[in-house]
C-alpha cells in the first residue's frame, strides 16, 4: 500500500511565501503531482516532479527528494486566491492511477 | 472547446434508490476514473477504465458499477448498497499522448442521499 501525509491546514499573509510539505511511503514511485482544489471545484493539475530537484513554474515550485519520500509546494508572493486545499498524489511505476493525500487547507489572510 | 463534463451539479436521491452520474470528455483520452471526495478525506479511487469496454476496481469499488462503451463516456452508478452514499464525486481523464500522464478533472457532482 502507499502512504502519503501532509499537514492540514496552514495559515500565512499576503504577499508571503509558504511551504507545504508531502512525504509518501511507497514501492515502484514513478511521479509525484501536486493539484490546487478551490471550495466545491475541481482539482487543477500544478505540478509534476519524477526526478530530484525543483521545478519552477511561475509563482509555484516544487521539489522532489526520492530518497527520502518527500516532496514540497512552495507559494511564492501569497495572493489571496491561493486559499484552497493543495493535494499530494504519487503514482506508482506501471498503473495510470494516482493516490492522493488528504490535502493541505491553506488560509492566506489579509 | 475541450473538457471534462459531469451533470447534474447536485444531485438529491432518497435512501434505496440507485442513481447514475454522468461523465462525458471531449478531450480524446484513453483513461478515465471516477473518485469520491469526502470532507477530511481527499480523493479516494472508485472506478477506472484504461480502454473502451474495460474498467478495473479501484480503493473503494463496493456499492458503485461502471461501463465504458465509448471512449468519451464513463457514467458511474451509485447502488442501493453503498452505504455512505453522500459525497462529491469527481470523473478525471489523461491520455498516453501526454508525456506525464497527468489527470484532467471535471467539475463534480454533489450526490446527497436522505
Amino acid at each position: 500500500g502507499q502512504n502519503i501525509d501532509q499537514p492540514t491546514e496552514m495559515t500565512a499573509t499576503e504577499g508571503a511565501i509558504v511551504q507545504i510539505n508531502c512525504t509518501y511511503q511507497t514501492s515502484g514511485f514513478n511521479g509525484l503531482f501536486w493539484y490546487q482544489q478551490h471550495a466545491g471545484e475541481a482539482p487543477t493539475f500544478l505540478s509534476y516532479n519524477v526526478l530530484d530537484g525543483l521545478e519552477e513554474k511561475g509563482r509555484f515550485s516544487s521539489f522532489l527528494s526520492r530518497s527520502k519520500g518527500y516532496s514540497y509546494l512552495l507559494l511564492k508572493e501569497l495572493q489571496m486566491k491561493d486559499s484552497a486545499s493543495y493535494l499530494c498524489a504519487v503514482r506508482v511505476a506501471g498503473y495510470s492511477t494516482l493516490t492522493f493525500g488528504k490535502g493541505t487547507m491553506l488560509l492566506v489572510s489579509p | 472547446d475541450g473538457g471534462i463534463t459531469q451533470s447534474p451539479k447536485y444531485l438529491f436521491r432518497k435512501e434505496g434508490q440507485n442513481v447514475t452520474l454522468s461523465c462525458e470528455q471531449n478531450l480524446n483520452h484513453d483513461a478515465m476514473y471516477w473518485y469520491r471526495q469526502d470532507p477530511g478525506q481527499g480523493l479516494r479511487l472508485i472506478y477506472y477504465s484504461q480502454i473502451v469496454n474495460d474498467f478495473q476496481k479501484g480503493d473503494i469499488a463496493e456499492g458503485y458499477s461502471v461501463s465504458r462503451e465509448k471512449k468519451e463516456s464513463f457514467p458511474l452508478t451509485v447502488t442501493s448498497a453503498q452505504k455512505n452514499p453522500t459525497a462529491f464525486y469527481l470523473c478525471a481523464s489523461s491520455s498516453r499522448q501526454s508525456t506525464i500522464y497527468e489527470q484532467y478533472f471535471g467539475p463534480g457532482t454533489r450526490l446527497t442521499v436522505t
